[in-house]
């Protein structure tokens, strides 16, 4: 199986602060997803990326930005982080041929 | 009106109890995942399913295409089955759109 992995569990920002959100998968897999997850809300799609160098907006794109340089990385960046992006960050693969996802664990990011 | 619709959003149940999330959507879907999320925010894929029903173990996911709902139910629930339940139609053509998950305790 895929494994996804997400750099940081628990991250403390400051308001302004430039952040950095990786995901790494260890396999070939082309769909890559960043997600948001709030309480009442569900997850909602921020960005995503069907290969290197591609990348498409989701439903809640403001306030972020992505880069994927390398098929394994996809890297959520928040150019200038606010307390209302205080939130659970998941990062997700989707298996192309098979249509099946696996997630990362999560990054609760605080920004204060 | 929210797309995914899910029932109940909290639900308790003594061990063994058999037990019943229900999902109901309103979009046309090429297919049906459901998620597993424990304390700690990492989610699983337990099932992603097009028509009819799969089991895995203890647990059985069903979908009606048609009546555009979906099912998971637990068999001799065990507290390490406490989590959330999510469930996450995938749209036609596009990406996964997600309920607000059932939150499920079983207490021993």
């Amino acid at each position: 199986d895929v494994k996804v992995t997400q750099s940081s569990r628990y991250l403390v920002k400051r308001t302004g602060e430039k952040v950095f959100l990786e995901c790494v998968q260890d396999m070939d897999h082309e769909n890559m997803f960043w997600y948001r997850q709030d309480p009442g809300l569900g997850l909602r799609l921020i960005y995503f990326s069907y290969d290197v160098k591609m990348k498409e907006k989701g439903d809640i794109p403001e306030g972020y930005s992505v880069s994927r340089e390398k098929k394994e990385r996809f890297s959520l960046i928040l150019e200038s982080a606010s307390t209302n992006q205080t939130s659970m960050y998941l990062c997700a693969i989707q298996y192309r041929d098979r249509g099946g996802y696996t997630f990362g664990s999560g990054t609760r990011l605080t920004v204060v | 009106k929210n797309e995914v619709e899910q029932s109940p959003q909290n639900l308790t149940a003594q061990e063994e109890e058999f037990i019943t999330i229900n999902c109901s959507y309103s979009v046309g879907i090429s297919a049906l995942h459901w998620l597993q999320q424990h304390p700690g925010g990492g989610i699983v894929s337990l099932f992603m399913l097009s028509s009819g029903k799969k089991k895995h173990g203890r647990l059985i996911a069903t979908i009606n295409i048609q009546e555009k709902h979906s099912s998971l139910h637990i068999t001799a629930s065990h507290p390490r089955d406490s989590a959330v339940y999510i469930c996450a139609p995938h749209r036609h053509g596009d990406k996964l759109i997600f309920g607000t998950g059932t939150r499920l305790q079983v207490f021993p």
